[in-house]
């Protein structure tokens, strides 16, 4: 079975930055695209971002563009994800998830909470 | 970039059938996507490309398409399918992003 662990997140002050890592396990990482959803407190899903197998290429949601980085290290079966500029509105619980062909979300991990305050 | 339309409830008592709709032009030229969401837990892919259903998920979940209309259908559905369901489907712009609808609170009592 397909595992997913998320770590990184954590209270963050308006304008700060924090990085997600994500480690798989149990499949071949470097031949699957992977991605980021986000839950919203009481809000329900939003897609954030996906990056191919081999990392060369990615694309976000209008509402993180320029702001977040998804990135990948297939010699460690990791997924990241670069947070900067972090807003109110990004407060959430951040799920990886891996990709399957046709770039949907078809194996979650359990979520890392990322609350942005002051 | 594209949007699917979930009505936020549906209400059904045990062994009846519950129907859950995602609309939106994505659904007539990309395949919807279901998830199931139960309270505190991650997501749970119930449906993919439109109809087929990943191992292990129970044989009364269902779905079809048809136009812009995408619908999950749950056969005789049980008190464990309480949950809510949200659709999925790739953007018609690039074919890699992602657009979920908002989401569908399904009741069984």
């Amino acid at each position: 079975e397909v595992q997913l662990l998320e770590s990184g997140g954590g209270l963050v002050q308006p304008g700060g930055s924090l990085r997600l890592s994500c480690v798989a396990s149990r499949f071949i990482f470097n031949v699957y695209a992977m991605t980021w959803v986000r839950q919203a407190p009481g809000k329900g899903l939003e897609w954030v971002s996906i990056i191919s197998d081999s990392g060369a290429t990615t694309f976000y949601a209008d509402s993180v563009k320029g702001r977040f980085t998804i990135s990948r290290d297939n010699s460690k079966n990791t997924l990241y994800l670069q947070m900067s500029g972090l807003r109110a509105d990004d407060t959430a619980v951040y799920y990886c998830a891996k990709a399957g062909y046709g770039n949907y979300p078809d194996y979650w991990g359990q979520g890392t909470l990322v609350t942005v305050s002051s | 970039s594209d949007e699917l339309t979930q009505p936020p409830s549906v209400s059904v008592s045990p062994g009846q059938t519950a129907r859950i709709t995602c609309s939106g032009d994505a659904m007539s030229r990309k395949y919807a996507y279901w998830y199931q969401q139960k309270s505190g837990q991650a997501p749970v892919l119930v449906i993919f490309e439109d109809r087929k259903r990943p191992s292990g998920i129970p044989e009364r979940f269902s779905g079809s398409s048809s136009g812009t209309m995408a619908t999950l259908t749950i056969s005789e559905a049980q008190v464990e399918d309480e949950a809510d369901y949200y659709c999925f489907s790739t953007d018609t712009s690039d074919n890699h992003s992602g657009v979920f609808g908002r989401g569908t609170k399904l009741t069984v009592l």
